[in-house]
């Protein structure tokens, strides 16, 4: 019962764009709170990608960018590498009781 | 580098008590908020609740009472348990650091992330 809605799935062919959309509500993203995004490969954990709407952590390269607005925002991955092939799952925080810390539906991309 | 690991059974029996740890490295235990996090193929990512050394702790309010967290400051862990169990709560359970918070304000996320530990309850 995710909150964020996410595409199932996009593809790219290596060194194309790809954008990931994440749609919320007027509880969550649309409440002006940030939206972050995690990268989970195969087999291993979620790991923090952008943080606070276009933020990246240490370590993640400049191919990977977020934006937000209004209710929705997107991922953006440039110059897509075979690497990249992995779960993306954006996620916010909701002031409705469906819990404080929601996560998207999650999408599969394929390179 | 920060590093989290998950310990604790790998199944439960139905209406028992999941009882998981995370043990912390890497960085101290009492300057940060830590969560638990679930993943399971019907509800995908679900945040459980979170626990600062303070003793504070906030949950998912779907999970109702079910939930008790604890954290040993010395052993730089902190624990979950899970009451009443049902099959519904078989799941890749995770144990991270966040959210954030700072002169700044919130920051809602979370990193690192353990490795994760599958429960089965059956």
């Amino acid at each position: 019962q995710s909150v964020l809605t996410q595409p199932p799935s996009v593809s790219g062919a290596p060194g194309q764009r790809v954008t990931i959309s994440c749609t919320g509500s007027g509880s969550n993203i649309g409440a002006n709170f940030d939206v972050h995004w995690y990268q989970q490969l195969p087999g291993t954990a979620p790991k923090l990608l952008i943080y606070d709407n276009n933020n990246r952590p240490s370590g993640v390269p400049g191919r990977f960018s977020g934006s937000k607005s209004g209710t929705s925002a997107s991922l953006a991955i440039t110059g897509l590498r075979t690497e990249d092939e992995a779960d993306y799952y954006c996620q916010s925080y909701d002031t409705n009781l469906s819990g404080s810390y929601v996560f998207g539906t999650g999408t599969k991309v394929t390179v | 580098q920060v590093q989290l690991q998950e310990s604790g059974p790998g199944l439960v029996k139905p209406s028992e008590t999941l009882s998981l740890t995370c043990v912390v490295s890497g960085t101290s235990i009492s300057n940060y908020y830590w969560s638990w996090i679930r993943q399971s193929a019907g509800k995908g990512l679900e945040w459980i609740g979170r626990i600062y050394i303070s003793g504070s702790t906030t949950h998912n309010p779907s999970l109702r009472s079910r939930v008790t967290m604890s954290l040993d400051m010395s052993k730089k862990q902190f624990s979950l348990k899970l009451s009443s169990v049902t099959a519904a709560d078989t799941a890749v359970y995770y144990c991270a650091r966040g959210p954030f918070y700072d002169r700044s304000g919130w920051g809602h996320y979370f990193g690192p992330w353990g490795q994760g530990i599958p429960v089965s309850v059956s």
